[in-house]
């Protein structure tokens, strides 16, 4: 399966400022995805990373907010825009190979905004 | 919209106590079915998956999982449990068509096995 490194692990805001989050995969990757896990929930996708075309936003994300980049097919970005302690959350970077029908997830970004 | 259940928020099992954590889905057409394990302060971590084939599905660490269509179920099961499995299971359903591709997952049953 493929190795994911996302960084930062953790970080502690203050809100009205912005955060990127990176995500790195060791080989190329059909699909990249974006979730958020916010605490005591499960998962839920923000946004599928489309690799040289506009990220696909699921119901309730918007571009303005989470902005994000996949300039190729190993790596992404995801942006945490003007933040507010309800963007507090775990953010994660998930990957599905071609022909693989299993997601391996990174390690997620621990985010605190006061 | 699709949706994933899973039946209990908290189970609390003695050491070698069987395990039975259940998962049903609402999308009635081709669907692949995961179960994820969060140990506590650690990452997502596949635990076992089905695409086709035999409905009796086993992963790691000795977990099993049967695949019944009929009832749209997905149930994650253990014989016997150890305090090692002290974790959060997340059951998923991937939705697949037209080359897109959607993970949904479950609220995820915390499990904590007492020594």
């Amino acid at each position: 399966s493929a190795v994911i490194s996302q960084k930062p692990s953790r970080d502690i805001c203050q809100r009205g400022t912005s955060l990127t989050i990176q995500c790195q995969v060791d080989s190329q990757v059909t699909m990249m995805f974006w979730y958020r896990q916010q605490p005591g929930q499960s998962l839920t996708l923000i946004a599928t990373a489309n690799q040289g075309s506009e990220a696909t936003y699921e119901s309730g994300f918007v571009i303005d907010k989470f902005p994000i980049s996949r300039p190729n097919l190993t790596f992404s970005t995801l942006t945490v825009s003007n933040m507010s302690p309800e963007d507090s959350s775990i953010y994660l970077c998930s990957v599905l190979r071609q022909g693989a029908y299993g997601y391996t997830f990174g390690s997620g970004t621990r985010l605190t905004v006061v | 919209a699709q949706s994933v259940s899973q039946h209990n928020h908290h189970v609390i099992l003695s050491e070698a106590a069987s395990l039975e954590l259940g998962c049903n889905y609402s999308y009635g057409g081709t669907v692949n079915l995961f179960w994820y394990v969060q140990y506590p302060g650690q990452h997502l971590q596949l635990l076992l998956k089905y695409f086709s084939g035999d409905p009796l599905v086993k992963g790691i660490k000795g977990f099993e999982a049967e695949f019944i269509k009929s009832k749209f179920s997905f149930n994650l099961r253990k014989p016997s449990v150890q305090w090692s499995d002290t974790a959060e299971y997340f059951c998923a359903v991937l939705y697949s068509g037209a080359g897109s591709y959607q993970l949904t997952f479950g609220k995820g049953t915390k499990l904590s096995v007492i020594p």
